[in-house]
């Protein structure tokens, strides 16, 4: 049981480029989300996922798309990479979106955009 | 949405005494409040939770506490050790279902 799994743990973009961060879990988890963490800004909701085929944005999806075809798999995709996106990423589930349950987080992605 | 404050922001104490960490939420619908603990450079983890129907819990040295009248919860930490040196971060779940996070306290253990 690998929990959730983020690849890659780091990325260095050029402005403009685009790319995926992908997210894992083994749990049958119905819910999926992706933050950002910022120096003194804590936590912030980009986009999530309450079920396979069912996505929403967060507070700043702006830049950002995701996809869930799968229970397992919620990738972020950044269209075209620009310098405030540099930050940390972490991608967090929890077994019911309904329910009040703990999120486990992954590893995270540390990306820069230059 | 979901307003939630975290208070200091910085908490340094000494070894073996007690650390205390006060959250307050904007919107009464909210019912669910979980802590998460990230030491540097990993995750952030669950470390203790507690709902709206409960004004106390309990795990070991942690404690949480909730009061539903003020809109506040509190994390309390005895016997602080240096391992305990971390971020720390509340959350609320607000009437949207969605989980709202404070920016972070981050507790320093003098050994």
């Amino acid at each position: 049981n690998a929990g959730v799994t983020q690849t890659p743990k780091f990325q260095v973009l050029k402005t403009g480029q685009s790319m995926t961060l992908q997210c894992a879990q083994d749990m049958n988890h119905e819910y999926m989300s992706w933050y950002r963490q910022d120096p003194g800004m804590g936590l912030r909701l980009i986009h999530y996922s309450v079920g396979a085929g069912i996505t929403d944005q967060g507070e700043v999806p702006n830049g950002y798309n995701v996809s869930r075809s799968t229970t397992e798999d919620f990738p972020l995709r950044l269209l075209s990479a620009a310098p405030s996106q540099t930050s940390v990423y972490f991608c967090a589930s929890s077994y019911s979106w309904s329910v009040n349950y703990g999120y486990t987080f992954g590893s995270g992605t540390r990306l820069t955009v230059v | 949405g979901e307003n939630v404050e975290q208070h200091p922001s910085t908490l340094s104490v000494q070894e073996g005494d007690s650390a205390v960490i006060k959250c307050t939420y904007s919107d009464s619908a909210s019912n669910y409040f979980p802590w998460y603990k990230q030491e540097l450079g990993k995750r952030p983890q669950l470390i203790i939770d507690i709902r709206s129907n409960v004004g106390e819990k309990k795990d070991q040295r942690i404690a949480v506490t909730l009061n539903k009248t003020a809109k506040h919860f509190s994390l309390h930490i005895t016997e602080t050790q240096p391992e305990d040196s971390a971020v720390y971060f509340c959350a609320a779940r607000a009437g949207n279902n969605r989980l709202a996070f404070g920016k972070g306290n981050q507790v320093v253990v003098i050994p």
